[in-house]
């Protein structure tokens, strides 16, 4: 069965502190991993998406990686506008473009 | 370029009752997926459309149903609501499935 688990469910940095989300999935044939952001009653918000082992994507104090097995969300020294939930996804071969979401990690940042 | 757009944001019904909730794509996007995501969990995966065939459906009954229209839009059906049925429901768009934009969604509170 695919599934998705992220860790922790929640963290509390500050400001500046740096940190690691991280996303482990089986999956019967990986076509892409997504990650989200969600802030508290709004829809995800697209942050990147990964095919393959060793791939790497950046957009301002976010990187995130991808291995066989599981994929990190790294926050370079965040800010209190960082605090959100960010989600993983997963996109199977034989699914289509249905994603299979983890649970999420609710991240706050405090000044 | 507006982005994905879901009407109503909000709704309250009334168990037993029918619901109809509707997406817009984002402009060229071909492929409509529709999720519930209840509080505290990820989003689950309910429908795929692309070019108003089902492409794909998550394991939900048969209560829930989906339908693409000629210019892409869609809507979410649920009949017979149950108080389980409360839930962000959220719709996302895509041109290729290698980035799905998700809406603000729709929230639905029975009782």
């Amino acid at each position: 069965e695919d599934q998705v688990t992220q860790s922790p469910e929640a963290l509390r940095l500050q400001e500046g502190e740096s940190s690691s989300l991280n996303c482990s999935y089986t999956v019967s044939g990986l076509r892409g991993l997504f990650w989200y952001r969600q802030d508290p009653g709004k829809g995800p918000e697209f942050l990147f998406t990964l095919y393959s082992a060793g791939e790497e994507k950046e957009k301002e104090r976010l990187k995130a990686t991808l291995t066989k097995k599981e994929s990190f969300l790294h926050i370079t020294a965040p800010k209190p506008e960082d605090s959100a939930t960010y989600l993983c996804a997963v996109q199977a071969n034989q699914a289509g473009t249905a994603l299979i979401f983890g649970k999420g990690t609710t991240l706050s940042v405090s000044s | 370029d507006a982005g994905v757009t879901q009407s109503p944001t909000h709704l309250i019904k009334t168990r037993g009752q029918h619901v109809t909730l509707r997406c817009s794509p984002i402009s060229g996007h071909k492929s409509v997926s529709w999720y519930q995501q209840v509080l505290g969990q990820g989003p689950q995966f309910i429908f795929q459309y692309y070019e108003k065939e089902e492409r794909g459906r998550g394991n939900f009954p048969d209560r829930f149903s989906a339908r693409q229209f000629p210019n892409y839009s869609s809507e979410l059906n649920v009949n017979a609501l149950l108080l389980g049925d409360s839930a962000l429901y959220l719709c996302a768009s895509s041109l290729d499935g290698n980035t799905i934009y998700f809406g603000e969604g729709s929230w639905l509170t029975v009782v």
